[in-house]
C-alpha cells in the first residue's frame, strides 16, 4: 500500500535551518507530482511547494519562496524540503503528499521554531 | 490563485443530525474538488474526490455534490466518530488550494 514517511522535523532556533525528508513506497514514485503541505498550530492547510515527476516544474508559495528548496531523488523514492532562514511563523506540521489531484498524505513532521 | 471559502466555520450538532457544509470557489473549478476529514494530531483523510465520488472505505452517510463554484458536503446522520474538522480542496488549477475548514462539534 502507499506509504509516505516524513523525517527530519524538530526544534530549531529562529534563523536556523532544517531538512525534511519523505520516503515513499508502494507506488511508482517517479510517476507523480509531490507536494509539501503545512499546517500551523490551530490553523488550516497550505500547499507551500510542489515538484513535478521529473523535477522540471517547481512551485513555492510566497511565504517560503527564497528560503525553502524542494527536491526529489526518484532513484531513492524520496522527496526533500530544505528550509533556511526559519522564523516562528514557520512552526507547523509539514506533510509530504502525493499529488493525485486529491492528496495522499504522510503522517506529518512537526517543525518548531523557537528561541 | 483560486480562493476557496467554506461555511460555516463552526457547526454545532448532535448525534443523528443531518448537516451540510458549503464550499465556494472564486472561479469555476468544474468538479475538481476534494473533501477531507481531519482529527486532532492526525493527517487529513480523503472522503470525497471529483466533487461527489466517495473514497473507498468511506461510509455512505458522507455525500458530496456540486460543480462550477458551489459545492456541498453532507453528513447524513452524524455519528460520534464524525466530530472533526472538514476541509475542501480544489485541484483545477495549480497551486491547489484549501478552504479554511469547518469544525463540526457537539
Amino acid at each position: 500500500q502507499v506509504q509516505l514517511v516524513e523525517s527530519g522535523g524538530g526544534l530549531v532556533k529562529p534563523g536556523g535551518s532544517l531538512r525534511l525528508s519523505c520516503a515513499a513506497s508502494g507506488f511508482t514514485f517517479s510517476d507523480y507530482y509531490m507536494s509539501w503541505v503545512r499546517q500551523a498550530p490551530g490553523k488550516g492547510l497550505e500547499c507551500i511547494s510542489y515538484i513535478s515527476s521529473s523535477g522540471s516544474t517547481i512551485y513555492y508559495a510566497d511565504s517560503v519562496r527564497g528560503r525553502f528548496t524542494i527536491s526529489r531523488d526518484n532513484a531513492k523514492n524520496s522527496l526533500y524540503l530544505e528550509m533556511n532562514g526559519l522564523s516562528v511563523e514557520d512552526t507547523a506540521v509539514y506533510y509530504c503528499a502525493r499529488d493525485d489531484g486529491a492528496y495522499v498524505w504522510g503522517q506529518g513532521a512537526l517543525v518548531t521554531v523557537s528561541s | 490563485d483560486i480562493q476557496m471559502t467554506q461555511s460555516p466555520s463552526t457547526l454545532s450538532a448532535s448525534v443523528g443530525d443531518r448537516v451540510s457544509i458549503t464550499c465556494r470557489a472564486s472561479q469555476s473549478i468544474s468538479s475538481w474538488l476534494a473533501w477531507y476529514q481531519q482529527k486532532p494530531g492526525k493527517a487529513p483523510k480523503l472522503l470525497i474526490y471529483k466533487a461527489s465520488t466517495l473514497e473507498r472505505g468511506v461510509p455512505p452517510r458522507f455525500s458530496g455534490r456540486g460543480s462550477g463554484t458551489e459545492f456541498t458536503l453532507t453528513l447524513g446522520s452524524l455519528q460520534p466518530d464524525d466530530f472533526a474538522t472538514y476541509y475542501c480542496q480544489q485541484y483545477n488549477s495549480y497551486p491547489w488550494t484549501f478552504g479554511q475548514g469547518t469544525k463540526v462539534e457537539i
